[in-house]
């Protein structure tokens, strides 16, 4: 079966750190750029990174710029989102996201994640 | 940064035709795709390219793409395609994905 797992969510304070993961299976994992797009209660898509099939480039949205790092491992057709210094601006459900390439859609979805940042 | 326009809320009644808009500045060149969102689930994409639909999406599911303006429409509206629908597009420029404010579609 086609599709991605998400996991990692979960309560967190301000000032803290995170790892989301996103496990896919039935395609080739490799060659698709894979995105983390999140969702705030309420409110709509926000784009938060992307990485390569080759690591070759990598984007951060300003709002988590410095703060987060994406990460691939081709091997585990996993891809991770390492977040730090979170605030409670970060409360969303974290999506992952698969497409051929940036200008490509998003083809293929997790279920997403809860994140909760709050003291 | 770049920002794509939705309207709020479309409502619509079984049957009838929706459309929702998507403004952007010079729009009309870009790779617009859009998805819809039903309460407590992932995102799904029904346009790609702005008008392309992927398999398994009915042929009720249209788009176009002129001007500054997208727009996704709805031909025989059905209960079942209550949901959000977003706009998105790749800004070469800021390498930043954006997607539209959202729409909120009510069947009647």
């Amino acid at each position: 079966e086609v599709q991605l797992v998400t996991s990692g969510g979960g309560l967190v304070k301000p000032g803290g750190s995170l790892r989301l993961s996103c496990a896919a299976s039935g395609f080739t994992f490799g060659g698709s750029t894979l995105n983390w797009v999140r969702q705030a209660p309420g409110t709509g898509l926000e784009w938060v990174a992307l990485i390569s099939s080759g690591n070759s480039y990598i984007h951060y949205a300003d709002s988590v710029k410095g703060r987060f790092t994406i990460s691939r491992d081709n091997a585990k057709s996993s891809v991770y989102l390492q977040m730090d210094s979170l605030r409670v601006e970060d409360t969303a459900v974290y999506y992952c996201a698969t497409m051929n390439g940036p200008g490509d859609p998003f083809d293929l979805w997790g279920q997403g994640t809860m994140v909760t940042i709050s003291s | 940064s770049y920002v794509l326009t939705q309207p709020p809320s479309v409502s619509v009644a079984p049957g009838k035709t929706a459309r929702i808009t998507c403004e952007g500045n010079n729009l009309g060149p870009q790779a617009v795709h859009w998805y819809l969102q039903k309460p407590g689930q992932a995102p799904m994409l029904v346009i790609s390219y702005g008008r392309d639909r992927p398999s398994g999406i009915p042929e009720r599911f249209s788009g176009s793409n002129s001007g500054n303006t997208a727009t996704l429409t709805i031909s025989r509206v059905e209960p079942g395609d209550e949901a959000d629908y977003y706009c998105q597009v790749w800004n070469s420029s800021s390498v930043h994905q954006v997607f539209g404010s959202g729409t909120a579609v009510t069947v009647l």
